[in-house]
């Protein structure tokens, strides 16, 4: 079965840390992988893809994602972390014309 | 540039009244539209999903129904709420092509009573 997990439901981080969230995917064939952030009583919002090239993908608000194809992972990154990237983030493959979405993970920043 | 809508915003209704949630996009022709259903401000959920006018799949049975009746709408509906309908209503849409993004709208909270 095709699937995402987020095996962390959530993640502390002092600001200016850096921080990591974790994504594994399982996929047959090339994997289309996307991460999104969601803040409280909004709409997900697009950072960053993977498609083919370079695994290391940069995205929107100095994040990144690196594409690790022998151990089935798109982790989440960024050097240093802001109080307002405090926000739920969801990892995605594509299947056909949806989108899976693993189960969120709670990022929190503290001063 | 593309745009996504949704309304309303928020809405309280008590059980078994009907529903009906619309989200249009603007800027696009023939995309890929999705209902997901958010609970407890967490997992996404895709109710349901369709590549053309009057086209709706179905991911999961339950009390509501989809329709488009144009390019660009896609409706979210119920004949009689239930309780456990309550939750967050996302429309996202993308174009019809391999690696395409999916966006979000800003999203409905749906209260039911």
């Amino acid at each position: 079965a095709q699937s995402v997990a987020q095996p962390e439901d959530q993640v502390n981080v002092a600001e200016g840390n850096p921080l990591t969230v974790k994504c594994t995917y399982s996929v047959s064939g090339n994997p289309y992988l996307f991460w999104y952030v969601q803040y409280p009583n909004r709409g997900l919002q697009f950072l960053l893809k993977y498609i083919t090239g370079d695994n290391l993908v940069k995205g929107s608000y100095g994040f990144e994602a690196e594409f690790n194809k022998s151990q089935t992972s798109f982790h989440l990154k960024k050097p240093s972390a802001l109080v307002s990237d405090s926000a739920l983030y969801f990892c995605a493959v594509r299947v056909q014309v949806k989108l899976i979405f693993g189960t969120g993970t709670r990022l929190q920043v503290f001063p | 540039s593309q745009t996504i809508h949704q309304w309303p915003a928020t809405l309280v209704q008590p059980v078994g009244s009907p529903l009906s949630l619309e989200c249009t996009v603007e800027g696009t022709s023939n995309p890929n539209l999705y209902w997901y259903r958010q609970a407890a401000g967490r997992g996404l959920q895709l109710l349901f999903y369709s590549v053309g006018i009057g086209q709706i799949s179905s991911e999961v049975p339950q009390n509501l129904s989809a329709s488009r009746p144009q390019d660009r709408q896609f409706i979210l509906s119920s004949k009689k709420l239930l309780l456990s309908d309550s939750g967050f209503y996302l429309c996202a849409w993308t174009r019809d092509t391999t690696g395409e993004t999916q966006y979000f709208g800003p999203g409905t909270r749906l209260l039911v009573l």
